[in-house]
């Protein structure tokens, strides 16, 4: 079974526009992470906002913002006034395990990754 | 800004030969990854590598690969003969236990296998 999916190949957005990309998770874990990646047409992976599932507020980081829903699963990545350079493939990932500093190596865990959204920001 | 360095940046090798990628991980992280994204697919894991031992594998990362930190500041993924199969992006990442929150990924190196 997919651990994330990510149900839309590709979306549209008009400049300006605000566009949310979905994500869905699935984990048996009480702790987790949360994260989503842009990668422009040059290849490399870019961090745009993480989530850890005990933190009571959506993350915010300037124009990207997470709407987490743990009940439903979901960590929806909501870009506000969309801009060209926007256009890129996203990709929501999750690190199971915990996010605690208690625990012993607690960042240690890999990253899996979902297919990825192809946004294309329309002028 | 730190930031996680890759070399090379493209490399094209024929099948059934050896090639080593090398990875300039952030100085102060401890955890280090090798990911990799087959052109047009999503980002696979292959192995993680803390206190100069690999702690996790996928099942992707069979006896062809193997990871190695030869000195203070690089770490390599070396693919002992390649496959057809095995042309991918290849993607270091570091992370520091105190900014666990994020996973440093390094620009890629490009695999072609003819």
């Amino acid at each position: 079974a997919q651990k994330i999916t990510q149900t839309q190949p590709g979306m549209f957005v008009q400049e300006k526009e605000a566009v949310t990309l979905d994500c869905t998770y699935d984990t048996s874990d009480q702790s987790y992470g949360l994260f989503w990646y842009k990668q422009p047409s040059s290849g490399e992976m870019i961090f745009l906002i993480y989530q850890g599932s005990y933190d009571e507020q959506n993350a915010t980081e300037g124009r990207y913002s997470l709407n987490f829903q743990k009940a439903r699963k979901s960590a929806n990545l909501v870009i506000s006034a969309s801009q060209l350079g926007d256009s890129a493939m996203y990709f929501c990932a999750m690190r199971e395990g915990t996010d605690t500093l208690m625990n012993y190596g607690g960042s240690q865990g890999n990253l899996i990754f979902g297919k990825g959204t192809k946004l294309s920001v329309k002028p | 800004e730190p930031e996680v360095t890759q070399t090379p940046s493209h490399q094209v090798t024929q099948m059934g030969q050896e090639v080593i990628l090398r990875c300039v991980p952030i100085s102060n992280h401890l955890y280090f990854y090798w990911y990799r994204q087959i052109l047009g697919q999503k980002v696979e894991f292959l192995v993680s590598f803390y206190n100069n031992e690999i702690s996790e594998k996928s099942e992707i990362f069979d006896d062809q690969f193997s990871v190695e930190r030869p000195d203070g500041s690089n770490f390599t993924l070396k693919i002992r003969s390649t496959k057809l199969e095995d042309s991918a992006m290849y993607f270091c990442a570091s992370n520091d236990r105190a900014y666990y929150n994020e996973q440093f990924f390094g620009p890629g190196t490009r695999l072609t296998v003819l």
